[in-house]
């Protein structure tokens, strides 16, 4: 089965505490993105990788942190300086080399209690 | 930032009725997506309509793009309560591999 998964699906985490979120995909994509959906919005961009050992940042990484060490996992790690962390994560990877589709994980529901 | 912006943000129809929502984005366009979303899911790819296109269908979806109003329709005909979701367009330029999301049209199929 080919696809994109994350985990965990729910994830707690105190006030302080850096926590990493997994995202990895087995299709061989070179591009992966990570988003921020709040409550009743759409798709904010954090970081988005296009090749392995590269990323940048997209309209909201302060306080996230990314690496690409492998073309198959792009984890997220979300730090204390994120001053409102609580929403929906997504990621997403896509094929390199042209405009297509992207192909998105469940989504991981981070709590910041 | 978000570039797209739907409209309606909530629509409520009864099941077999056709449903409309609409985008309107800000800046020149590559290609304009269209993508669906069950609450607490991820999104599914609905349909890809690229700048040089006006047209596109899809099963029971039907996809315009007017660039000269920089704006985008969907519409789902003979809807069915597995119709209920968050639609949401998308829109990527020529220079990068980013999408930026509008704030989507939330859809309710009443049986």
């Amino acid at each position: 089965d080919g696809g994109i998964t994350q985990s965990p699906k729910y994830l707690f985490r105190k006030e302080g505490q850096n926590v990493t979120l997994s995202c990895e995909q087995n299709l061989n994509h070179d591009a992966m993105y990570w988003y921020r959906q709040d409550p009743g919005q759409g798709l904010r961009l954090i970081y988005y990788s296009q090749i392995v050992n590269d990323f940048q940042k997209g309209d909201i990484a302060e306080g996230y942190s990314v690496s690409r060490e492998k073309k198959e996992s792009f984890p997220l790690t979300v730090t204390s300086a994120q001053k409102n962390p609580t929403a929906f994560y997504l990621c997403a990877s896509m094929p390199g080399g042209s405009y297509n589709e992207q192909f998105f994980g469940p989504g991981t529901r981070l709590t910041v209690l | 930032s978000q570039q797209g912006e739907e409209d309606p943000q909530a629509l409520s129809i009864q099941e077999g009725e056709n449903a409309t929502m609409n985008c309107s984005y800000k800046t020149s366009i590559n290609n304009l997506q269209w993508y669906r979303q069950n609450s607490g899911r991820g999104l599914v790819h609905l349909i890809l309509i690229r700048s040089n296109e006006r047209e596109k269908h899809s099963g029971r979806l039907r996809v315009t793009l007017d660039t000269s109003k920089k704006s985008s329709s969907l519409l789902i005909t003979a809807s069915r309560a597995a119709d209920t979701a968050s639609y949401f367009c998308a829109t990527d330029d020529y220079n990068d591999y980013k999408l930026s999301f509008g704030a989507g049209t939330t859809v309710t199929v009443r049986a």
